[in-house]
């Protein structure tokens, strides 16, 4: 059973530019959870997906965007990068979409906006 | 309302001592209530949880106790080991998301 894998590791992005992050959840997985964490912060939640659907969202403005697929690997879009945008994105999956689901975490995408 | 409150922001204890990491919140319907453990370089790892109607939950060296009255909890890690040495989050869970504290940077001097 293979764990969370997110792809790439590491980014560098200019101000204006797009993005897209990639996540495969683990096997058996249908909830994919996105997180940005700042140098220092806890993560901060971003949406979660659910069976293919947006099941949630926190504080993001909209060009954060995102993708699930049918097999429940995901994508996190960004738009429009501004430099606070620079962090450890984190994905998790879980088996469902309940508070007491376990959210099994990536190693995260570092992203630099420069 | 959505915040979660963790201190110290860094804590260093003798191996074999007892590491304390306090969080406080303050929206009554948060209903679960995670730790992560955080390695550098590696995505958080859940390593214990509570509900609010319980007070205290053991799994070996590592206790959480819940003041659901004063709106706390606490993990209490004993026999502090180096291998522990880590960042330690606090969560607390409403509807479909996690609310994070700002973490704990905790090294155990062998």
């Amino acid at each position: 059973e293979t764990g969370v894998t997110q792809s790439p590791t590491h980014l560098i992005k200019t101000r204006g530019q797009q993005v897209t992050l990639r996540c495969s959840s683990q096997s058996g997985h249908n909830t994919v959870s996105w997180y940005q964490q700042a140098l220092g912060q806890g993560p901060q939640f971003i949406f979660q997906y659910y069976r293919e659907e947006e099941n949630g969202r926190g504080n993001f403005p909209p060009r954060f965007s995102g993708l699930q697929f049918p097999n429940y690997s995901s994508e996190l879009n960004v738009n429009a990068l501004e430099l606070d945008d620079s962090a450890l994105y984190l994905c998790a999956s879980s088996l469902g979409a309940t508070p007491t689901d376990t959210q099994y975490f990536g190693p995260g995408t570092r992203l630099t906006v420069l | 309302q959505q915040q979660v409150k963790q201190s110290p922001q860094s804590l260093i204890v003798q191996k074999g001592g007892i590491s304390i990491i306090n969080c406080a919140y303050e929206n009554t319907a948060f209903d679960y209530f995670p730790w992560y453990q955080q390695f550098p370089g590696k995505g958080p790892a859940l390593l214990i949880a509570i509900r609010p109607d319980v007070s205290e939950k053991k799994e070996g060296r590592f206790t959480i106790s819940f003041n659901k009255s004063a709106k706390q909890f606490s993990l209490h890690i004993m026999d502090s080991q180096p291998g522990d040495s880590a960042t330690y989050f606090c969560a607390a869970s409403i509807d479909y998301q996690l609310i994070w504290g700002a973490g704990t940077k905790l090294i155990i001097k062998p």
